[in-house]
């Protein structure tokens, strides 16, 4: 069955550094999203993308946050200079059509 | 009042038993609602998706009532593999992004 994928599954970085987060969305999928979770507290949105452009985002998704397409695969999330509280578990989704989404077993993040 | 609202448990009830369980939403232009499962530290998967009719998978029967704007999962007969926390999941397409909102998710513990 096809998944969604993402690299790494665990980082921990120095407070005030740059990490990029990585997905292979499924393959025929069109709209593609990045969800976040800190331990403990429920998931929440943070940006959604479809045609190469970002379709919606959260307040969360603030200027420390971009994302690329950067070929026609992969789908990464950037955090330029990260903060304590930056510390969660990313998810990477992808949908066909907007409705059910599928999720990458996530990408857990240590903000030190 | 919260998007999305659910108990959070937990509920912990012996193998075999049936458990409900209810979700709230507050945005009535939600358009599509569905209860995912998420285990410890893992990522959320589609359980099942919400209709007004009603609709059933095996021992998981889930229900919507767009009026009350509330969602039902009755899980019958429950398994120690149920044992997780049950996401309450609405979605609002608008145009091309398509947002999910969780609830903060309700803890089920099946025991012996």
């Amino acid at each position: 069955e096809p998944e969604v994928t993402q690299t790494p599954s665990h980082q921990v970085t120095q407070m005030g550094q740059e990490v990029i987060l990585r997905c292979v969305p499924i393959s025929n999928h069109l709209y593609f999203y990045w969800y976040r979770q800190i331990l403990g507290q429920k998931v929440e949105f943070l940006v959604s993308f479809y045609n190469n452009e970002i379709s919606e985002k959260s307040e969360i998704f603030d200027d420390q946050f971009s994302v690329e397409r950067p070929d026609g695969s992969n789908f990464t999330l950037k955090i330029r200079s990260t903060k304590l509280e930056d510390s969660a578990m990313y998810f990477c989704a992808s949908t066909p059509s907007g409705n059910t989404i599928y999720f990458g077993e996530g990408s857990w993040l240590t903000v030190v | 009042r919260k998007e999305v609202e659910q108990d959070p448990g937990p509920f912990n009830v012996p193998e075999g038993a049936t458990v409900a369980f209810n979700c709230t939403y507050s945005n009535s232009a939600s358009q599509s609602f569905f209860w995912y499962r998420q285990d410890c530290r893992k990522e959320p998967k589609l359980l099942m998706s919400v209709y007004s009719s009603g609709n059933e998978d095996g021992r998981f029967t889930a229900q919507l009532n767009r009026a009350s704007q509330y969602i039902s999962l009755l899980i019958r007969d429950s398994k120690l593999s149920d044992s997780a926390t049950y996401l309450c999941v609405v979605n609002k397409i608008t145009g091309t992004a398509s947002k999910l909102t969780f609830g903060t998710g309700t803890r089920l513990q099946v025991t012996l």
